[in-house]
């Protein structure tokens, strides 16, 4: 099992430059969400799914929009890229339901915006 | 905002030490998780401790939980240099979807 991949590692945008960022698991997970981390912040959720074809808004959602078209994936999108969006992005999922679980971080994605 | 405050922010120990980690936090809670992670790397899940917990153990690993105070503790016993990484932690509050809210972490150096 790959566990949580994600699609690109590192990206450099300019401002104003869109991109799409991909988040693939392989466990069978019906939550999934998406983290910026940045230094001396901790991470912060940006969005999440709690199953395929529903998402919702985390801590800071602006600037952001995300699709969960299928459940294995989970896709994060930069409409307008600006430079307070240069962070480290992760995508984790994890079983949900009743019972709390711990979720399953990926690699993560380096953007910067200039 | 961070829900936690980890305390300290850095600690730098001699291998085969002990190193203890605080955690702090505002609001109720489902549980409280623990998560490392090396540099450049994603995070992995250490340890799950639930509200009703008071205490939980996991290889050299201990975490005690203390809802009145609203704090929790990870203490890793018999370090190695391996166990070099930050380590956060991640409450989940009674409000649903299993959503954590991270605390800055703690940047732990263990000398060989």
């Amino acid at each position: 099992n790959a566990g949580v991949t994600q699609t690109p590692k590192f990206r450099v945008l300019k401002t104003g430059q869109s991109m799409t960022l991909l988040c693939a698991q392989d466990m069978n997970h019906e939550y999934m969400y998406w983290y910026r981390q940045d230094p001396g912040m901790g991470l912060r959720l940006i969005h999440y799914s709690v199953g395929e074809g529903t998402t919702a808004k985390g801590e800071v959602p602006d600037g952001y929009n995300v699709s969960r078209l299928k459940k294995q994936n989970f896709l994060l999108g930069l409409e307008s890229a600006a430079p307070s969006q240069t962070s480290v992005y992760f995508c984790a999922s994890s079983y949900g339901g009743i019972l709390s679980y711990e979720q399953y971080f990926g690699p993560g994605t380096r953007l910067t915006v200039t | 905002s961070q829900q936690g405050e980890e305390d300290p922010q850095a600690l730098s120990i001699q291998e085969g030490e002990n190193a203890t980690m605080n955690c702090s936090y505002k609001t109720s809670i489902n549980n409280l998780q623990w998560y490392r992670q090396n540099s450049g790397r994603g995070l992995v899940h250490l340890i799950l401790i639930r509200s009703n917990e008071r205490e939980k153990h996991s290889g050299r690993l201990r975490v005690t939980l203390d809802t009145s105070k609203k704090s929790s503790s990870l203490l890793i016993t018999a370090s190695r240099a391996a166990d070099t990484a930050s380590y956060f932690c991640a409450t989940e509050r009674l409000t649903g979807a299993n959503n954590l809210f991270f605390g800055t972490g703690t940047r732990l150096t263990v000398i060989p």
